[in-house]
């Protein structure tokens, strides 16, 4: 069953910009993770952030976490062409089942 | 790199074929799981072993057939599949016992059924 829906399922931006995805997710969970695909490829993970934590920070990613409304938002600052990629939330649930969103396509125009 | 490796990358197959797909990882880890992507939908979790026990099945058709014979190893074998099960699939691993597990995935293998 699919975790939970993400908000936008397509994003365009101009390189140097900002874009932030959301997430929403159903169920409790440990932690929630994020991540990209690039075409065709595997999925590569960016960030986890537990439960008991509301924000974190890697580089020019800022992932936020409530759980009081289930939803989770990344934000990639001063994006860059090579960020173009399908973005994916994920809940782990206390079985260690990772359950995914549906994605945001990202498009960062040069 | 991951650590996870699945191979082959990509197969295609016929409906009557009998194939396998592979997955390795040498991390240590002890959960490895087989989740299916099909386009235009949502990553789909089939198969979760746990120190090589399967504790998830989510209502997988039986024409798939996960094997886990060690904890680095995991297999999903094939038959009689349907077009419909061409897709995207992706073996994934994870360390059980921490809060903060990440899980690693493989690059994919990309089945064909035709």
């Amino acid at each position: 069953s699919q975790q939970g829906e993400e908000d936008p399922q397509a994003l365009s931006i101009q390189e140097g910009e900002n874009a932030t995805m959301n997430c929403s997710y159903k169920t409790s969970i440990n932690n929630l993770q994020w991540y990209r695909q690039n075409s065709g490829r595997g999925l590569v993970h960016l960030i986890l952030i537990r439960s008991n934590e509301r924000e974190k920070h890697s580089g020019r990613l800022r992932v936020t976490l409530d759980t009081s409304k289930k939803s989770s938002s990344l934000l990639i600052t001063a994006s860059r062409a090579a960020d173009t990629a399908s973005y994916f939330c994920a809940g782990m649930d206390s079985s260690y089942k990772l359950i995914f969103g549906s994605g945001t396509r990202l498009l960062v125009r040069p | 790199e991951t650590g996870v490796t699945q191979t082959p990358r990509h197969l295609v197959m016929g409906m009557t074929n009998k194939k396998s797909l592979k997955c390795e990882q040498h991390l240590g880890h002890n959960a490895m799981y087989w989740y299916k992507q099909s386009a235009k939908k949502p990553l789909e979790l089939m198969f979760v072993y746990n120190f090589k026990e399967q504790t998830e099945n989510n209502s997988v058709p039986s024409r798939f057939s996960p094997e886990c014979p060690n904890s680095s190893h995991l297999f999903l074998h094939l038959h009689t599949l349907q077009p419909e099960d061409s897709a995207l699939y992706l073996c994934a691993s994870t360390l059980r016992g921490l809060t903060g597990n990440t899980i690693y995935f493989g690059e994919g293998s990309w089945l064909t059924v035709v």
